[in-house]
């Protein structure tokens, strides 16, 4: 079945410690996202790439970093310097830039502050 | 800058009732539109969207029209499930523009 992967469900991080969250999809898209999920608020973007090797700031960037060296994967790093990371964090994927055309949700992974 | 606004939640309804969940938006150019839902602990799925004004898009019951005039895209289902229980995300996507730009989500709680 095609879809977009994320792991792990549920990921705890210590102090002063990178954390990496998996994105994997084989929806064959050439875009990928990934958005942060507060209680009560909408999604906000972190990071996009619109093809392999490239990727963009979204408008919540800081303390977070990003590669996309394969067209079906994406992984996210939360560093350090993210002084707020517990969220739920969801990957996304698109077949292009269209506006017309939606994004495609993973199930999310969940990140607690130990 | 682009926007979307949701009307407050939790709405509170009893199996079969009507449901309409208000979606308005502001948006330079000619957006899309989309409902997304997200059931607990799970991401977002995409129920329904419409590309151009007076659009009608729907899935499993539910129905949104682009109303361009009132800059609207309200979603309704006539007839609501206990499985209907989530939360619905109104959300926009503007030509040039990588990101959705999401409203902040209403709780649908339906009893039986």
């Amino acid at each position: 079945d095609g879809g977009i992967t994320q792991s792990p469900k549920y990921l705890f991080r210590k102090e002063g410690q990178n954390v990496t969250l998996s994105c994997e999809q084989n929806l064959n898209h050439d875009a990928m996202y990934w958005y942060r999920q507060d209680p009560g608020q909408g999604l906000r973007l972190i990071y996009y790439s619109q093809i392999v090797n490239d990727f963009q700031k979204g408008d919540i960037a800081e303390g977070y970093s990003v590669s996309r060296e394969k067209k079906e994967s994406f992984p996210l790093t939360v560093t350090s310097a993210q002084k707020n990371p517990t969220a739920f964090y969801l990957c996304a994927s698109s077949e292009g830039q269209a506006n017309n055309q939606p994004q495609h949700f993973g199930d999310g992974t969940r990140l607690s502050i130990l | 800058g682009d926007s979307v606004t949701q009307m407050e939640g939790p709405v509170t309804l009893s199996e079969e009732a009507f449901l309409t969940i208000n979606c308005t938006y502001t948006a330079t150019g000619y957006p899309s539109l989309f409902w997304y839902v997200q059931y607990p602990g799970e991401g977002l799925q995409l129920l329904l969207k419409a590309t151009k004004a007076d659009d009608k898009g729907s899935n499993k019951g539910f129905e949104a029209t682009y109303r361009k005039e009132t800059t609207s895209f309200h979603l309704e289902k006539g007839s609501v499930q206990v499985s209907d229980s989530a939360v619905y995300f109104c959300a926009l996507k503007v030509t040039g523009f990588q990101k959705l730009v999401f409203g902040t989500g209403t709780r649908l709680l339906v009893s039986p």
